[in-house]
């Protein structure tokens, strides 16, 4: 089964606009991270959700976690064209899997200026 | 700010060699692995390592694949007879107080 599935697949945006992007997966976890992918480059971790949390800001960023819906958003408030980038959740089932990330397919963000 | 390194960033191969690809981890992070994103698709687990050994495989990571702590700060990944579909970008993870750090990547291309 698929774990950490995010929607849309790809956001078009204009800069100054808000970008929403989902995630939903499907088995228990100890904490929901978001990355970020500039094209064919390095994952840039963006926030740390935990299971006991319900939301969290960095920034432009916001994160919220509904773990009775297996769910999590990441907002980011006044894009900028440079928040061009794939946006992928990963989910950490931690246990005997302590650290290993299942990611998802990710959002294609693009914020035009 | 303490970063994972990878060498090197980018390698070409012909189909049937022996590639292997190095990662040096956070100092003090105990948890490595290793994950691999084919050009278009989503980040894929392959392995994780602690004190020494494998803990955690997927079903990717099969014999020609292999991990190594050859001493105190280098981890390898090594795949003995790459194959076409082995063309991916591969990146290199430390953990340490249950955050991962991820390594620019190498891009590994079979011919």
């Amino acid at each position: 089964s698929q774990q950490g599935e995010e929607d849309p697949q790809a956001l078009s945006i204009q800069e100054g606009e808000n970008a929403t992007m989902n995630c939903s997966y499907k088995t228990s976890i100890n904490n929901l991270q978001w990355y970020r992918q500039n094209s064919g480059r390095g994952l840039v971790h963006l926030i740390l959700i935990r299971s006991n949390e319900r939301e969290k800001h960095s920034g432009r960023l916001r994160v919220t976690l509904d773990t009775s819906k297996k769910s999590s958003s990441l907002l980011i408030t006044a894009s900028r064209a440079a928040d061009t980038a794939s946006y992928f959740c990963a989910t950490d089932a931690g246990g005997t899997s302590y650290g290993k990330l299942t990611f998802g397919q990710g959002t294609i963000l693009t914020v035009h200026p | 700010e303490p970063e994972v390194t990878q060498t090197p960033s980018h390698q070409v191969t012909q189909m049937g060699q022996e590639v292997i690809l190095r990662c040096v981890p956070i100092s003090n992070h105990l948890y490595f692995y290793w994950y691999r994103q084919i050009l278009g698709q989503k980040v894929e687990f392959l392995v994780s390592f602690y004190n020494n050994e494998i803990s955690e495989k997927s079903e990717i990571f099969d014999d020609q694949f292999s991990v190594e702590r050859p001493d105190g700060s280098n981890f390898t990944l090594k795949i003995r007879s790459t194959k076409l579909e082995d063309s991916a970008m591969y990146f290199c993870a430390s953990s340490g107080s249950g955050l991962d750090y991820f390594g620019p990547g190498t891009r590994l291309l079979v011919l």
